[in-house]
């Protein structure tokens, strides 16, 4: 299993410019989320999704866009990219349930730079 | 939106000695607490799901206990190594398999 992959995991963009962040995971996850972590700021959850079809805010989802049309991937897209955007993103999976140990795996992450 | 808090946020230890850390974290609606490892340039990595009062876990020597009642987490680190140099996460689940995550720890092994 590849586990949690996302592309790219460099990206530079200009203000006003929007861009997808890709992520798919293989293990059948039903569970899916997108964090940003910013210097001292621990994880902050963007948007998750527990089903193909279903998508909800989290903590801090604003100039951010999700889908889920399948099982496998949630993209994040950024509509008019900004400074304040710059950060690094994970995306990450996990079984769904409450009974479940359900852990968390994480992505690689994407450093994002918007100048 | 929880508030978690992590104390001290960043800790230097001599190897070879033990430390611990706080996690404290709302204990309303409770469901689960999450502890994570993350070293520089990598991804978090799960440590420890916990769900129960008083429940205490191990790996290796990591460990872990709970306190659901008051609402905190410690986390302890046996006889620290250079290589248990890493940021420390916890996060609690309330509803949904949502996790709130706290600052982190950020512990720092010197040789």
């Amino acid at each position: 299993n590849a586990g949690v992959t996302q592309t790219p995991k460099f990206q530079v963009l200009k203000t006003g410019q929007s861009m997808t962040l890709q992520c798919a995971q293989d293990m059948n996850h039903e569970y899916m989320s997108w964090y940003r972590q910013d210097p001292g700021m621990g994880l902050r959850l963007i948007h998750y999704s527990v089903g193909a079809g279903i998508t909800d805010q989290g903590e801090v989802p604003n100039g951010y866009n999700v889908s889920r049309s399948t099982t496998e991937d949630f993209p994040l897209r950024l509509l008019s990219a900004a400074p304040s955007q710059t950060s690094v993103y994970f995306c990450a999976s996990s079984s769904q349930g409450q009974g479940i140990h359900n852990e968390q795996f994480f992505g690689p992450g994407t450093r994002l730079t918007v100048l | 939106i929880l508030n978690v808090e992590q104390s001290p946020q960043s800790l230097h230890v001599q190897e070879g000695d033990s430390t611990n850390f706080t996690c404290s974290f709302p204990s309303s609606n409770f469901y689960a607490l999450h502890w994570y490892r993350w070293e520089t340039a990598k991804s978090p990595e799960a440590l420890f799901v916990m769900t129960l009062n008083g429940d205490e876990k191990k790996k290796g020597r990591i460990s872990a206990t709970l306190n659901t009642k008051e609402g905190y987490s410690y986390l302890y680190i046996k006889g620290s190594q250079p290589e248990d140099s890493a940021t420390y996460l916890c996060a609690p689940k309330a509803a949904g398999n949502k996790l709130t995550f706290g600052g982190g720890t950020r512990v720092l092994v010197k040789p």
